[in-house]
């Protein structure tokens, strides 16, 4: 079954620095990769996500990066913000199968 | 508000106990998963349903049961609990559709504490 590597588990950047959260999937199949956003104590939300027949995708801050042939994406934010402190999982799935997330990356944002 | 909603929002029980955990999903989606949060863990899939039947399964302990009713709502039982059940339960809903750009979206959790 799928098998979803994140890195790293935490992350302190200063307010305005660029972060870059990274994984990696097992499963050549994947064509799916969502990234989901978890504050303290409250439930995660999706807040991009790319499909395997495209190499990028971004949305204001944030960015998602796809590569297939070493099968890892990562997470971009740019121009860091207090807010945006919170844990952030990756995810992969092959068609009807589950979402397998990742272990989650803690990003601390100091201002 | 991702229209999932999870009831109890908060359940303090004692060990050896049964409780159930309510959900109900976003209009239209016929796919139920339920997702279970320890402190400072991840995302431990536990079991998918999709209309009614059970789709997928994670590492669920046979001590834990799940089922999707027809009108499309779910339950997670948990039996004979022990402190580390413990937990933030997470249910989220999804078409089922497996199209490539499904997307799922999840409750804000019950919060099971087991003293």
């Amino acid at each position: 079954g799928e098998n979803v590597e994140q890195h790293p588990s935490t992350l302190s950047v200063q307010e305005g620095d660029s972060a870059v959260i990274k994984c990696t999937y097992s499963d050549s199949a994947s064509n799916y990769f969502p990234w989901y956003k978890q504050e303290l104590g409250k439930r995660p939300q999706l807040i991009i996500d790319i499909r395997s027949n495209v190499g990028e995708k971004k949305d204001q801050r944030i960015a998602v990066t796809l590569n297939k042939t070493a099968k890892h994406f990562s997470l971009h934010i740019t121009e860091t913000q207090p807010e945006d402190s919170a844990v952030y999982f990756c995810a992969a799935r092959a068609g009807f199968q589950k979402l397998v997330f990742g272990t989650g990356t803690r990003l601390l944002v100091s201002p | 508000d991702s229209g999932v909603t999870q009831t109890p929002k908060h359940l303090i029980t004692a060990t050896g106990q049964r409780v159930t955990l309510r959900c109900s999903p976003r209009s239209g989606d016929l796919s139920v998963y339920w997702y279970q949060q320890s402190l400072d863990q991840g995302l431990q899939f536990l079991i998918q349903y999709y209309n009614g039947e059970e789709r997928a399964k994670g590492n669920i302990l046979e001590r834990f049961s799940a089922q999707q009713f027809p009108d499309l709502h779910s339950e997670l039982n948990l039996s004979s609990l022990e402190l580390g059940d413990s937990a933030l339960y997470f249910c989220a809903s999804s078409t089922g559709t497996g199209l490539h750009n499904e997307k799922l979206f999840f409750g804000s959790g019950t919060q099971l504490s087991v003293l």
